[in-house]
């Protein structure tokens, strides 16, 4: 299958410094890419949908300001978490594929997530 | 917000047995979608099943899609220790997650 990578894959900052994570579509351009942060032992929540060339659309309740996403390429999107607190600390995964937002019927491909701690 | 959920959360069974995990929806779907997830990794796909689609094999793994009710099966045959992991749905569009079922199999 298509392989998707992130990077970094973990990553400890400081309270208040934001932190960037990149997400790339190795073998396959991608349409549209998936921002989703994961709690231990739970469910991925999705935070935003990302288009190339497209503004991110945003979940409920997620702050775009907070977290800004950039899809400038079919094959990379960034996720930047602003000033991060600690309460920021997840899992981010990103995932990709190469339909349009909603309608693809495609396989999304996941990235293998960046774990965020925030001291 | 979620748009499926899984149930039962968590499934304990022993290497051999056959282990099934249901998922249910809200809203209308194009397809749905069931993924693994080893503890702390990535999301692995397993199997695609569009609307319009009853059921689906792969494998050791069979999926059913009920779009009546809103809700979908995966049934793992012969399980094995490996298959161990959390196990998810996602509908699309939208590609929104249920809480998953976290399953063990005992060796």
């Amino acid at each position: 299958g298509a392989v998707v990578s992130q990077h970094p894959s973990w990553v400890i900052c400081k309270s208040g410094t934001s932190v960037k994570i990149e997400c790339r579509s190795l073998d396959f351009q991608a349409t549209t890419m998936f921002w989703y942060r994961q709690f231990p032992k739970q469910s991925l929540m999705l935070m935003a949908t990302s288009n190339e060339g497209s503004k991110a659309t945003y979940e409920q309740g997620v702050e775009k300001d907070k977290f800004l996403i950039n899809h400038a390429s079919l094959t990379l999107s960034t996720l930047t978490v602003t000033s991060a607190h600690p309460e920021d600390s997840s899992f981010y995964i990103c995932s990709a594929t190469w339909g349009s937002s909603g309608r693809s019927g495609n396989e999304q491909f996941f990235g293998p997530g960046t774990r965020l701690t925030v001291l | 917000s979620q748009q499926g959920e899984e149930d039962p959360q968590a499934l304990s069974i022993q290497e051999g047995e056959n282990a099934t995990m249901n998922c249910s929806y809200k809203t209308s779907i194009n397809n749905l979608q069931w993924y693994r997830q080893n503890s702390g990794r990535g999301l692995v796909h397993l199997i695609l099943i569009r609307s319009n689609e009853r059921e689906k094999h792969s494998g050791r793994l069979r999926v059913t899609l009920d779009t009546s009710k809103k809700s979908s099966s995966l049934l793992i045959t012969a399980s094995r220790a490996a298959d161990t992991a959390s196990y998810f749905c996602a509908t699309e569009p939208n590609m929104r997650f249920g809480a998953g079922t976290r399953l063990t199999v005992k060796p």
